[in-house]
């Protein structure tokens, strides 16, 4: 019930490409869904986060769209650049209790110049 | 920027020793939290602390976990009797309400032999 579904495990995008990563989650107390970037040797930074009350947002080149109904949500790369090149998780918390994070198994994402 | 710190970056002891991980969150933030992130795993939630109490633990954070708050600006996961399976990098955050974002520290790798 608490898990976060992650996918795909890696992907490789050419440069100016598209990168879509997909989230999944069982526990509809979920309402808070936050995407982090990790890069190698440093902690988790947040990117963009959404919460249930809207379909889509956006923030620069970075999109998060969102299902409610089918409870899925995805991170949109436009135009990703090799310095994207990191691992992106999903996470979900619950307005309730602590709101720890529940994570996502990760994407490792490549950009290829 | 603040920022949430941590020490050591890289702490290897034996098996059985205790080992003590210290994070220094933001000045003004009330949430704490520690997660751990077992090499290419997903980042998984330990314990959250509120008001000078454990508010919310996983399954992971056993009798051999604590944490404390021993001053107004230091945050400590105590570790027991390490084992082999506790090898790993461990990441503090911190938040300043309870909807907010959670600012992640650069990790601590703990690596136990």
């Amino acid at each position: 019930q608490q898990q976060v579904k992650q996918s795909p495990q890696s992907l490789i995008v050419q440069k100016g490409g598209i990168s879509i990563i997909n989230c999944a989650y069982e526990n509809t107390a979920f309402d808070y869904f936050p995407w982090y970037q990790q890069f190698p040797g440093k902690g988790p930074a947040l990117l963009i986060a959404i919460r249930p009350d809207v379909s889509e947002k956006k923030e620069g080149r970075f999109t998060i769209s969102f299902n409610k109904s089918a409870k899925q949500f995805s991170l949109h790369i436009m135009d990703s650049q090799p310095g994207d090149s990191a691992t992106y998780f999903c996470a979900a918390s619950m307005k309730t209790g602590a709101n720890n994070l529940f994570f996502g198994t990760g994407t490792r994402l490549t950009v290829i110049p | 920027e603040p920022e949430v710190t941590q020490t050591p970056s890289h702490q290897v002891t034996q098996m059985g020793q205790e080992v003590i991980l210290r994070c220094v969150p933001i000045s003004n933030h009330l949430y704490f939290y520690w997660y751990r992130q077992i090499l290419g795993q997903k980042v998984e939630f330990l314990v959250s602390f509120y008001n000078n109490e454990i508010s919310e633990k996983s399954e992971i954070f056993d009798d051999q976990f604590s944490v404390e708050r021993p001053d107004g600006s230091n945050f400590t996961l105590k570790i027991r009797s390490t084992k082999l399976e506790d090898s790993a990098m461990y990441f503090c955050a911190s938040k300043s309400r309870p909807y907010n974002e959670q600012f992640f520290g650069p990790g601590t790798r703990l690596t136990v032999l």
